[in-house]
């Protein structure tokens, strides 16, 4: 049992360039998110999906892509890569149900650089 | 929409003594939940404790316990006997009660740094 994983740790892109952020969780839960982490600014999350098929904008969608074509995956796109985009990202997972236990796991991150 | 507040950017505490991180929040909701995140050097997010908002009761574990006064709409956590291992950024998260679209989402505060001085 993994948990919640994420590929690459590190990345340096330079403006322009596309990538693609992996996150999978092997613990077969229905909703998933990713996050970006600024100084000061706490965790805002950008995307989440509630199953497979479904996905919505969280507070800061711009300029990022999502799709959810399985339970185990959701990869976090970025159509064209800009220096506000330097940040620290996290994919999270939780069950899609009721309760405080229902615990968020949080992947390692990854940072990323835009030059 | 809900808003979560942390207004102590960094803190520091003695080993072994008590500190006391505060945490604001906003909504007009009457059912939710709110949670403690630490987040050591190592980047991963681990949850220290968390609190329904219907439960009068304020959640405690072990060392961690939190003052949840929901009329005043504040939430702050209280470590005791605080150790190296303590030191860390805590992070304040609101999530709304199932029933809603916003199901799972968190939101957080701007985060706490906290030091532990031997």
């Amino acid at each position: 049992n993994a948990g919640v994983t994420q590929t690459p740790k590190f990345q340096v892109l330079k403006t322009g360039q596309s990538m693609t952020l992996q996150c999978a969780q092997d613990m077969n839960h229905e909703y998933m998110s990713w996050y970006r982490q600024d100084p000061g600014m706490g965790l805002r999350l950008i995307h989440y999906s509630v199953g497979a098929g479904i996905t919505d904008q969280g507070e800061v969608p711009n300029g990022y892509n999502v799709s959810r074509s399985t339970t185990e995956d959701f990869p976090l796109r970025l159509l064209s890569a800009a220096p506000s985009q330097t940040s620290v990202y996290f994919c999270a997972s939780s069950p899609l149900s009721s309760g405080s236990k229902d615990e968020q796991f949080f992947g390692p991150g990854t940072r990323l650089t835009v030059l | 929409a809900q808003t979560v507040t942390q207004s102590q950017p960094e803190m520091s505490v003695q080993e072994a003594e008590t500190v006391t991180l505060s945490c604001t929040y906003d909504t007009s909701e009457s059912d939710y939940y709110l949670f403690w995140y630490k987040q050591p050097p190592s980047r991963q997010m681990i949850l220290v404790i968390r609190q329904e908002a219907y439960k009068q009761q304020n959640a405690t574990e072990n060392r961690f316990s939190v003052n949840f006064q929901k009329a005043a709409k504040s939430f702050s956590l209280k470590i005791s006997d605080s150790q190296l291992g303590d030191a860390a950024m805590y992070f304040c998260a609101y999530r709304t009660h199932h029933g809603s679209s916003n199901t799972g989402k968190l939101i957080f505060g701007q985060g706490t740094t906290l030091q532990v001085k031997p």
